[in-house]
């Protein structure tokens, strides 16, 4: 089944533990991406890549980083969460090129206490 | 600054209803619009727009856009319950970067 998948699903953690979403997609998509979903913000882009070691800022990419090392994965660190980065965030890909939709993971609610 | 505005951010409306949710947009080289329904879990893709004045017809759902007037519209008939859901409006511009609206969020009461 082709899919997006991201773990973990749920995630309570304490400031300054550093921690890792994983992202991984099995449709040899190009182009990746994260959002953090926030009430009355909508979706937010943090980080896009085209393609293997390429990577982009979004629009509030202050927080974390991405790596890109293989096709198929597009992790999310953040190197000293905060409480302000408590939110729903979501990976998805799609085919390089403007007539492709984006496909997403099923989310990760992260708690930074 | 580019943005996504969707409005009305809430409505809730009786099964049977029609509903017009609506999507305005200021995006520099506008490339695509797409809107989505997120239950409560991943946006699920609907439709993507590129071209004005072409309908996209699914079932019960359609959408216009308009270029000109930088919007569109997701139009709704005979709802039902199942159509109870956030719906998110997307532009891709400059980049690959999308921008979202903070969605309209239908409930639809039996």
């Amino acid at each position: 089944e082709a899919q997006v998948t991201q773990n973990p699903r749920y995630l309570i953690t304490v400031t300054g533990k550093k921690l890792t979403v994983t992202c991984s997609q099995n449709m040899n998509h190009e182009y990746m991406s994260w959002y953090r979903q926030d009430p009355g913000l909508g979706l937010r882009q943090i980080y896009y890549s085209m393609n293997v070691e390429v990577t982009d800022k979004g629009d509030v990419p202050e927080g974390y980083k991405v790596s890109r090392k293989e096709k198929r994965n597009f992790p999310l660190i953040l190197e000293s969460p905060s409480p302000n980065q408590t939110s729903l965030y979501f990976c998805a890909s799609k085919v390089e090129g403007w007539g492709s939709p984006l496909h997403f993971g099923n989310g990760t609610r992260l708690t930074v206490t | 600054e580019d943005k996504v505005v969707q409005s009305p951010l809430s409505l809730v409306v009786h099964e049977g209803d029609t509903v017009t949710l609506n999507c305005s947009y200021e995006v520099t080289n506008f490339r695509s619009l797409l809107w989505y329904k997120q239950e409560k879990k991943a946006p699920t893709f609907l439709f993507m727009l590129t071209s004005s004045g072409i309908e996209k017809k699914s079932g019960r759902l359609s959408s216009i856009l308009d270029k000109k007037e930088l919007f569109s519209i997701l139009n709704i008939t005979a709802t039902q319950t199942g159509d109870s859901a956030i719906y998110l409006c997307a532009v891709a511009g400059t980049g690959n970067q999308f921008y979202f609206g903070t969605g309209t969020s239908l409930t639809v009461i039996p």
